[in-house]
């Protein structure tokens, strides 16, 4: 199976900061990777997939980039509600993988 | 706005077997679009991509369960399930299902269920 290791883990930042998360896959996924956003006691939320398409109705400040084995989720201009887990999916080969997930936090 | 709904027991005891029933509204099963998936999630831990069924009835299932595991489609309610025999307390979490769509480049997860929590406990 293709394993996920995704960084960092936690991190803190302030409101109007931008900050990236990567994760990195242990053979080509050929850009077949998501990011969700998880707040607190929710489901989570499609925020991009492909590597770089912004789902409908997701503020562009979030946005994707990648290819091959790595890849990077950007947040610009950090809101306090951005406050959440974030986790990548691949679905190139099944089982699909989920990242371990980023905590972020809004200082 | 397709909407997922969870439904099933929230305790099960060990080694017996959990049912979970995810009713689907506002968009049909029955579509060659999408694989209608299950995701779960340990108290406090990550997510787990458990498998995903298709109105055809064709499923891929997580190897790591796919002995215990059954996941099925009723395109006449709607619905479809998830059926986990032989639970053990590690089976303990909050099952989500979801929508995964067939897009010409991958099978993002756009639409989930709020999630139950299954507690697996004598």
């Amino acid at each position: 199976a293709i394993q996920m290791t995704q960084s960092p883990s936690s991190l803190s930042a302030s409101v109007g900061d931008r900050v990236t998360i990567t994760c990195r896959a242990s053979q080509d996924i050929r850009n077949d990777l998501s990011w969700y956003q998880q707040r607190p006691g929710r489901a989570p939320k499609l925020l991009i997939y492909a590597a770089s398409i912004l789902q409908s109705g997701v503020t562009p400040r979030f946005s994707g980039s990648g290819s091959d084995t790595t890849y990077t989720l950007t947040i610009s201009r950090l809101q306090p509600e951005d406050s959440a887990t974030y986790y990548c999916l691949q679905d190139y080969d099944y089982p699909s993988i989920f990242g371990q997930g980023t905590k972020l936090e809004i200082k | 706005q397709v909407q997922l709904q969870e439904s099933g027991p929230g305790l099960v005891k060990p080694s017996e077997t959990l049912s979970l029933t995810c009713t689907v509204s506002g968009g049909s099963v029955n579509s060659n679009s999408y694989y209608w998936s299950w995701i779960r999630q340990p108290p406090g831990k990550g997510l787990e991509w458990i498998g995903y069924v298709h109105y055809s009835g064709a499923t891929k299932y997580n190897p790591s369960l796919s002995s215990r595991l059954t996941i099925s489609i009723d395109t006449s309610k709607n619905w479809f399930s998830l059926r986990l025999t032989s639970v053990t307390t590690a089976d303990t979490a909050i099952y989500y299902c979801a929508r995964a769509y067939r897009s010409t480049t991958n099978c993002p997860l756009d639409f989930w269920g709020q999630g139950i929590l299954v507690t697996v406990s004598s």
